[in-house]
């Protein structure tokens, strides 16, 4: 099974401050099969970013995905408000295809 | 807009079993293969099973092997997750989602998972 492991646990920003979330796995998943989600209080998940770097469909420019391998970053260029929220990253290189813990991005 | 609604989700106690199902509307869903994700309460997200679009190909995680069955009836748009020998560490939300990517005969090759359904809740307990 891939563990997924995404850090900071808790990232305290500002709006207009960038921020940068990661996610490590625990063996190689190449770049085409990891995934980016964000998730608000009491909603389902929404993806953001797919294969990596994609991003999906009426998502903001202000996010992007980068990474390849074990390593994927994903960047949130200038916070807006309804930016704070929960990110998790999930792999699909290998069944399980298994969820990082989450990122907690909460306002400073 | 494309619409994703589960149901079925209650209370049942510990060995008990329950059907959720999916429907599915406003896209081609034979087209796509399909998940199931939950997220126990308080907790993060946990992917249970996903289905090919044409439904010969399933995977699981190790946790649901032999107590939970996905499927799909394509003619009614709906997906199904048969949860059996429910335990008390089953109980959550649980999401459908529609996949992007593709499988062949033999291996499917997704890219994550585009649209959600709002959730419907399992709780297991005596």
């Amino acid at each position: 099974e891939i563990v997924l492991r995404q850090s900071p646990g808790t990232l305290s920003l500002s709006p207009g401050e960038r921020a940068t979330l990661s996610c490590r796995a625990s063996q190689s998943i190449g770049s085409s099969y990891l995934a980016w989600y964000q998730q608000k209080p009491g909603q389902a998940p929404r993806l953001l970013i797919y294969s990596a770097s994609s991003r999906a469909t009426g998502i903001p420019d202000r996010f992007s995905g980068s990474g390849s391998g074990t390593d994927f970053t994903l960047t949130i260029s200038r916070l807006e408000p309804e930016d704070f929220a929960v990110y998790y990253c999930q792999q699909y290189g290998s069944s399980p295809y298994t969820f990082g813990q989450g990122t907690k991005l909460e306002i400073k | 807009e494309l619409q994703l609604l589960e149901s079925g989700g209650g209370l049942v106690p510990p060995g008990g079993s329950l059907r959720l199902s999916c429907g599915a509307s406003k896209f081609t869903f034979s087209n796509y293969a399909m998940t199931w994700v939950r997220q126990a309460p308080g907790k993060g997200l946990e992917w249970v099973s996903t289905i090919s679009g044409s439904g010969a190909l399933t995977y699981d995680t190790d946790s649901v092997k032999g107590r939970f069955i996905i499927s799909r009836d394509n003619s009614k748009k709906t997906l199904f997750l048969q949860m059996n020998s429910l335990r008390v560490e089953d109980t959550a939300v649980y999401y459908c989602a529609k996949a992007l990517g593709y499988c062949t005969s033999t291996n499917c090759h997704l890219w994550g998972m585009d649209d959600w359904g709002q959730g419907t809740a399992v709780t297991v307990s005596s």
